[in-house]
């Protein structure tokens, strides 16, 4: 079945350094997006991104942050100089459509990103 | 601005029983509610899926009702069983938006 893949499962940085956090999405979707969920609080809407451009995003998607489709497959979050209050889990997810059919999201297994 | 709010927080329920998980929604004008199931330290995982113009979805044990007009969604899980136990999301998409806006969650413990 296909599926939304992470990597790294874990990252530990130290604040003030930059972060790439990448996600394959399923093959034949169009629409991807980044949440996180901090510990103990509800999963955040972050960013998405469809035709090769941020297509919505939230007001803790700042400066701070970034997205990129480098090629047909990756899609990648960047941090560029992390805080502590980055610390959290980051979910990738994708869906075949965005706010019309097909709408059911697919979530990835999650970065956990610890800025110590 | 749309807020989803689930009650209980948590809930305990001996194996074998039928339990119901609430969602609810204060914006109506939703387009799909979706139902996912998280454990510890772990992704999402989509459970079911309803369109604003349907008022059930069934997937094995599980039964997702909506009620647009009440601001309200229910997970009804069926002879409960100790692998069911999970925190369990519910999140809306509006029209014109793209973002899903999640619960808090309930999680759900199955005694054996």
């Amino acid at each position: 079945e296909p599926e939304v893949t992470q990597t790294p499962s874990h990252q530990v940085t130290q604040m003030g350094q930059e972060v790439i956090l990448r996600c394959v999405p399923i093959s034949n979707h169009l629409y991807f997006y980044w949440y996180r969920q901090i510990l103990g609080q509800k999963v955040e809407f972050l960013v998405s991104f469809y035709n090769n451009e941020i297509s919505e995003k939230s007001e803790i998607f700042d400066d701070q942050f970034s997205v990129e489709r480098p090629d047909g497959s990756n899609f990648t979050l960047k941090i560029r100089s992390t805080k502590l209050e980055d610390s959290a889990m980051y979910f990738c997810a994708s869906s075949y459509g965005g706010d019309t059919v097909n709408t059911e999201a697919f979530f990835g297994q999650g970065t956990r990103l610890t800025v110590v | 601005k749309q807020e989803v709010t689930q009650i209980p927080a948590a809930l305990s329920v001996p194996e074998g029983e039928n339990l119901v998980l609430n969602c609810s929604f204060t914006d109506s004008a939703i387009y799909n509610l979706q139902w996912f199931r998280q454990d510890p330290g772990k992704g999402l995982t989509s459970l079911l899926l309803i369109q604003s113009s349907q008022r059930e979805q069934t997937s094995g044990r599980l039964n997702a009702s909506l009620d647009k007009s009440s601001g309200r969604s229910t997970l009804y899980i069926a002879a409960s069983q100790p692998g069911d136990s999970a925190t369990y999301l519910c999140a809306a998409l509006n029209f014109g938006n793209e973002k899903l806006t999640f619960g808090t969650g309930t999680r759900l413990t199955i005694i054996p």
